[in-house]
């Protein structure tokens, strides 16, 4: 079954600290691997992954895809209250339209 | 500005009675996708739809039905509402194709069924 772990599930950090966020995942036949920050309303893509472009970066957010290791970090530097939020990874694969999200990892960084 | 509105923010229904979300997109995406979401367990799929009055089913259809009469709008029924379907339920659409390419959320319905 394919399936899509974050860790961790809950994360709490000072103004200025920097977190590393992880994803891994078990899917037949990936294809590509999303992140997406989610408040208090609809979540909002940040990066897409694939074979093609494993690293992207934007502003204080970086993401990596480690294909071998079938993992996904998502590191933000000089943290601040504003990304406190929900942190969505998920995964796309070529078997079908199907997205597979994971639970989530919730952060909240204190002023 | 893209953009996915749905019809509620928050709903409150009864045991038993039947319940419609909507979900109206403007962006000409073919695909619209339902999820709902709940802690620890993340977004699910509920069903799916790649064009007009197409649905496939997603990971957890039980107790629901959706309706795609036209292009821009994808419905998600409960036929029934029970209990276990107070969730948070998300609507999305992309367009083609499905691979590789984003999805853009509505702000989410809060539903509560007592």
């Amino acid at each position: 079954e394919d399936k899509v772990v974050q860790s961790p599930l809950s994360l709490v950090v000072h103004e200025g600290d920097t977190v590393t966020l992880n994803c891994s995942y078990e899917v037949t036949n990936f294809r590509s691997l999303l992140w997406y920050k989610q408040e208090k309303k609809a979540p909002t893509f940040l990066f897409m992954l694939t074979s093609s472009g494993i690293e992207k970066k934007s502003g204080r957010l970086s993401s990596i895809l480690d294909k071998k290791e079938l993992s996904s970090i998502l590191n933000i530097t000089a943290t601040q209250t504003g990304d406190s939020a929900i942190y969505l990874c998920a995964v796309i694969n070529t078997g079908g339209f199907k997205t597979i999200f994971g639970a989530g990892t919730r952060l909240f960084v204190k002023a | 500005d893209v953009k996915v509105t749905q019809s509620s923010r928050y709903l409150v229904k009864r045991t038993g009675e039947k319940v419609f979300l909507e979900c109206v997109q403007d962006m000409d995406h073919e695909n619209m996708f339902w999820y709902r979401q709940d802690p620890g367990l993340g977004l699910r799929l509920i069903y799916f739809s790649y064009d007009v009055k197409m649905k496939e089913k997603g990971d957890i259809p039980e107790g629901y039905s959706v309706s795609r009469e036209k292009k821009e709008r994808f419905s998600l029924i409960l036929e029934s509402a029970s209990t276990n379907q107070t969730s948070m339920y998300l609507c999305a659409s992309s367009s083609p194709p499905v691979m590789n390419t984003e999805a853009f959320f509505g702000q989410g319905t809060r539903l509560t069924v007592v």
